[in-house]
């Protein structure tokens, strides 16, 4: 497709499951993002990659969070033993990797934890 | 470490107007890039301005423009001639270029209200 696409686009599972969230970039973005919106704020960042590796993940809130880009195109952000606190919208966004690009973003996948 | 400031909470301009948002920013990296994206209702971030740490003129797309005050580390958003179709949040993010990578981050946003 011509943009970036999450999936799933909501999910809804209990405190204490585990939970993929995938994300397919625009082709030939190097660089892909992760960020977390709860409601009424910003984005916060998580996690970038540049190509296969994590360039920065100074962002994971904890080790219940990890992600992978193991080709350099499609990531997976994977939550562990997920908590209430964990219920966000998570965006996933990709770039050419210049300063100067801006960031494509995707409609974000709906997590609630019950 | 980076950090993006947005002290506007909420904005009400009237419709046909000019209004500003603001942003403050602080990094140590003298190669950065500041970016305004608008997030509607619908959720989706729209890009829709960049200004260069380098670049000596403000940016400007269409109604929107960017105030850059480089000393002040400062870049403001400016919407010209508001329209009802402009009422969303507005998020100033920054990118640290070169040896910092790239990572972005977010300010917590400016929701912008149009009135008729």
């Amino acid at each position: 497709g011509a943009g970036v696409s999450q999936t799933p686009s909501n999910k809804v599972t209990e405190k204490g499951k585990y939970v993929e969230l995938r994300c397919d970039p625009i082709s030939g973005h190097t660089a892909l993002y992760w960020y977390r919106q709860s409601l009424g704020q910003g984005p916060e960042f998580l996690i970038y990659f540049q190509g296969t590796g994590a360039a920065d993940d100074s962002g994971l809130p904890n080790d219940r969070f990890f992600a992978v880009r193991p080709e350099g195109s499609v990531s997976t952000l994977k939550i562990q033993r997920t908590e209430r606190g964990d219920s966000a919208v998570y965006l996933c966004a990709s770039s050419y990797n210049r300063a100067a690009g801006e960031l494509f973003f995707g409609e974000g996948s709906r997590l609630t934890v019950l | 470490a980076q950090k993006i400031t947005q002290t506007q909470p909420g904005m009400f301009v009237q419709e046909k107007e000019a209004v500003t948002l603001d942003c403050t920013y602080d990094t140590s990296d003298p190669s950065y890039g500041l970016f305004w994206y608008k997030q509607p209702s619908s959720g989706e971030m729209i890009f829709l301005i960049y200004q260069g740490s380098y670049d000596q003129q403000n940016a400007t797309e269409g109604r929107y423009s960017l105030n850059f005050q480089k000393a002040r580390k400062s870049a403001n958003l400016v919407i010209s001639a508001s329209q009802l179709g402009d009422s969303a949040m507005y998020f100033c993010a920054m990118r640290e270029g070169g040896g910092g990578g790239f990572k972005t981050i977010f300010g917590a946003g400016t929701r912008l209200f149009v009135k008729a």
